[in-house]
């Protein structure tokens, strides 16, 4: 079983609709999760982090971390076609190494 | 002030031969970590430094792989005798806490 696991996808959702991006993992250690957002030809940009379990909001995205079931998620409300892109979710327990899941693609429709 | 820069942009190079490639992390970040991304997959973790030393390098792929760094700034990856499987994205990011890391732009490498 892979430590991270993410669908690809693409995922294609008209504009204004809520997306819903989830990751799951194996390792219980993890402790701080992540969402990275990556354009074509660009670079991984830091989307959010959490600490553990709960959630964070920030603007139109959210967080959430359920560690009971080993799954975390990342909501985007009121999606446009600027937030097209591939969504990396990240995971680390110890303080020199990030697991990342594979990213999913996703495209959202005018 | 300024994020990763890495350079060259682009590096196209023939097979077997040596190829470095540079990373200039944002001032103060004393962790660097170098990644490889092929075409359409995901990050593959090559090395990470802690100041300049390397605690982690499991995941250079082979001894044609090498990584150094001055002090807390700078760092090269060196690829020798290139193949055409190393033909990817080289990423890399810095950080100064253990999971916020800020990625450059990436060196694309074109392998013929």
């Amino acid at each position: 079983q892979k430590e991270v696991e993410q669908d690809p996808g693409p995922l294609s959702v008209p504009e204004g609709a809520i997306v819903s991006l989830n990751c799951t993992y194996s390792n219980s250690a993890f402790q701080y999760f992540m969402w990275y957002r990556q354009y074509s030809r660009k670079g991984p940009e830091l989307l959010m982090y959490t600490y553990s379990s709960g959630n964070k909001e920030d603007g139109r995205f959210t967080a959430q971390v359920d560690k009971s079931s080993k799954y975390i998620s990342l909501f985007i409300r009121d999606s446009q076609p600027s937030d097209s892109a591939t969504y990396l979710c990240a995971m680390t327990y110890r303080d020199d190494k990030i697991i990342f899941g594979k990213g999913t693609r996703l495209h959202i429709l005018p | 002030g300024a994020g990763v820069s890495q350079s060259p942009s682009n590096k196209v190079t023939e097979k077997g031969k040596d190829v470095e490639l540079r990373c200039d992390p944002i001032s103060g970040h004393t962790a660097l970590y170098w990644y490889r991304q092929r075409l359409g997959q995901g990050l593959e973790f090559l090395i990470y430094f802690q100041g300049n030393s390397a605690p982690d390098k499991s995941g250079l792929p082979s001894d044609r792989f090498s990584a150094e760094r001055t002090g807390e700034s700078v760092s090269t990856l060196t690829i020798q005798r290139t193949q055409q499987e190393d033909s990817a994205v080289y990423l890399c990011a810095s950080s100064s806490d253990s999971y916020t890391q800020y990625f450059g732009p990436g060196t694309r490498l074109t392998v013929l």
